[in-house]
C-alpha cells in the first residue's frame, strides 16, 4: 500500500507569510487529499487534488488561501497563504491505499502562526 | 448530511483492561469504515478497514465490527497496554472518495 512522506513536520511562521507543505507518495495514486485538523478538533477535508486538473475545494476553503499543486501522480503541495494565528493547525495529506481499500496519511505538518 | 459520533470522548483505564470504543454514523450508505490511531501532534495510522459488505476485521489485539443497518461500529482492544494510549478516530467513506471523521476517543492506559 502507498506510503506518504510529508514535510516539514512542523514550523513556526510569522503572520502574513506563506508556507508550502509537500507530500511524496511512493507509488502512483490518482487522487490525493488535504486535511486540516484544528487544535482539539477532528479532521476536515480542505480539497481533493487530481493530476492535470485544478483541485476541488470543500465549502469554506478557497484556492487563493490554500493553493494546491499536483504536477504528477506521486507528488502534491499545499500552500497556506497570508497566514494568521487562526491557521495554526495540523495539516495532513492522504491518498488511497490502492487494492486494499481505505486511505493512508502522511505524518502531518504542525503549523504555528505567531 | 452524514455525521459521525464517537463515544466516549475520553477514556482512562488501567493496563490490562479490555476496551470498547464506539462509533455511530447517521447515513448507512457508506463504502467502508476505517479506524485510525493518532498520537499527539502526529499523523494518522490506519488500524482496520471494514468494507460495507463485511461484519468485522481483526488485527492482533484489535477487533472492529460494523453493523451498517444500525449505523454502528465498535473497536475492541484486548489486554490494553500503555503503548495503546492515543486518540482513536473512525471515518466513513462516502461517494467521491470523501471521508467523514468522528471527533475521536482519547485513550489513556496507565501502568
Amino acid at each position: 500500500s502507498a506510503v506518504i512522506s510529508q514535510k516539514p513536520s512542523r514550523d513556526i511562521c510569522q503572520r502574513g507569510t506563506s508556507l508550502t507543505i509537500q507530500c511524496q507518495v511512493d507509488s502512483q495514486v490518482t487522487m490525493m487529499f488535504w486535511y486540516r485538523q484544528q487544535p482539539g478538533q477532528s479532521l476536515t477535508l480542505i480539497a481533493t487534488a487530481n493530476q492535470g486538473s485544478e483541485a476541488t475545494y470543500e465549502s469554506g476553503f478557497v484556492i487563493d488561501k490554500f493553493p494546491i499543486s499536483r504536477p504528477n501522480l506521486t507528488f502534491s503541495t499545499l500552500t497556506v497563504s497570508n497566514m494568521s494565528p487562526e491557521d495554526s493547525s495540523i495539516y495532513l495529506c492522504s491518498a488511497e491505499r490502492g487494492g486494499r481499500g481505505g486511505y493512508t496519511f502522511g505524518s502531518g505538518t504542525r503549523l504555528t502562526v505567531v | 448530511k452524514q455525521e459521525v459520533t464517537q463515544i466516549p470522548a475520553a477514556l482512562s483505564v488501567p493496563e490490562g483492561e479490555n476496551l470498547v470504543l464506539n462509533c455511530s454514523f447517521t447515513d448507512s450508505a457508506i463504502y467502508n469504515l476505517q479506524w485510525f490511531r493518532q498520537d499527539p501532534g502526529k499523523g494518522l495510522t490506519s488500524l482496520l478497514l471494514i468494507q460495507s459488505s463485511q461484519r468485522e476485521q481483526t488485527s492482533g489485539r484489535l477487533n472492529a465490527s460494523l453493523d451498517k443497518s444500525s449505523g454502528r461500529s465498535t473497536l475492541y482492544i484486548a489486554a490494553s497496554q500503555p503503548g495503546d494510549s492515543a486518540t482513536y478516530l473512525c471515518a466513513v467513506t462516502l461517494g467521491y472518495n470523501k471521508l467523514i471523521f468522528g471527533a475521536g476517543t482519547r485513550l489513556a492506559v496507565h501502568p
